[in-house]
């Protein structure tokens, strides 16, 4: 496939429950971010990395949310003891070059947490 | 702070007429922009882009306008189509390099047949 994948599409889970969501970005794309979108809102930023970098965190909403990227490839968010107001849509995209290039999304993974 | 935001949250207009979504940033300093179209249940897809040292940009069918002056960017769709139903958001750089796009709130274009 030739664009983002995430996995899983849909997420049920129960209040305190530890999620991992998984991101697979375009081959040969340095730069990987995650937002995250609730109903019928705007795209959040979380998390940012570019290459090699120490990643931009800025925007993540607590220190229950964590994210890795391994060999600069594959990216897992983490959510610890999740929360009602964690449901949401994560969405990740990757990027050819950083910021100054097109964001290209997968079609995120919808948590709900109950 | 700074913020991107649209004039309009909806837009409905009949098929085959164009249409214009309209959106605001506050960040002078701006000088990148996207638009992306997100259907539902989808991830954004990325529609057309402009740097700050342009004011006009034409893709198929859409076109953006960038007016520096008053910090406003506009999507053009011509001639529009049941599949271009969709949300629409802008996406700026706040500033000049390494930081992630920060998107407006975004305005959902209905197209009647």
């Amino acid at each position: 496939g030739a664009g983002v994948s995430q996995s899983p599409s849909n997420k049920v889970t129960e209040k305190g429950k530890d999620v991992e969501l998984r991101c697979d970005p375009i081959s040969g794309h340095t730069a990987l971010y995650w937002y995250r979108q609730s109903l019928g809102q705007g795209l959040e930023f979380l998390i940012y990395f570019q290459g090699n970098s120490a990643p931009d965190k800025s925007g993540l909403p607590s220190d229950r949310f964590s994210a890795e990227r391994t060999g600069g490839s594959v990216s897992t968010l983490t959510i610890q003891r999740t929360q009602q107001e964690d449901s949401a849509v994560y969405l990740c995209a990757s990027s050819l070059a950083g910021t100054v290039s097109p964001l290209h999304f997968g079609n995120g993974t919808r948590l709900t947490v109950t | 702070g700074e913020s991107v935001g649209l004039h309009l949250p909806t837009l409905s207009v009949q098929e085959g007429d164009n249409s214009i979504i309209n959106c605001a940033y506050s960040n002078s300093a701006s000088d990148y922009f996207i638009w992306y179209k997100q259907e539902s249940g989808k991830g954004p897809q990325f529609i057309i882009d402009i740097r700050s040292n342009m004011d006009k940009r034409q893709g198929q069918r859409v076109t953006v306008l960038l007016n520096k002056t008053v910090k406003h960017l506009s999507l053009q769709i011509a001639a529009t189509q049941p599949g271009d139903s969709a949300v629409y958001f802008c996406a700026e750089i706040p500033n000049s390099g390494n930081t992630p796009l920060v998107f407006g709130k975004g305005t959902r274009l209905s197209v009647i047949a």
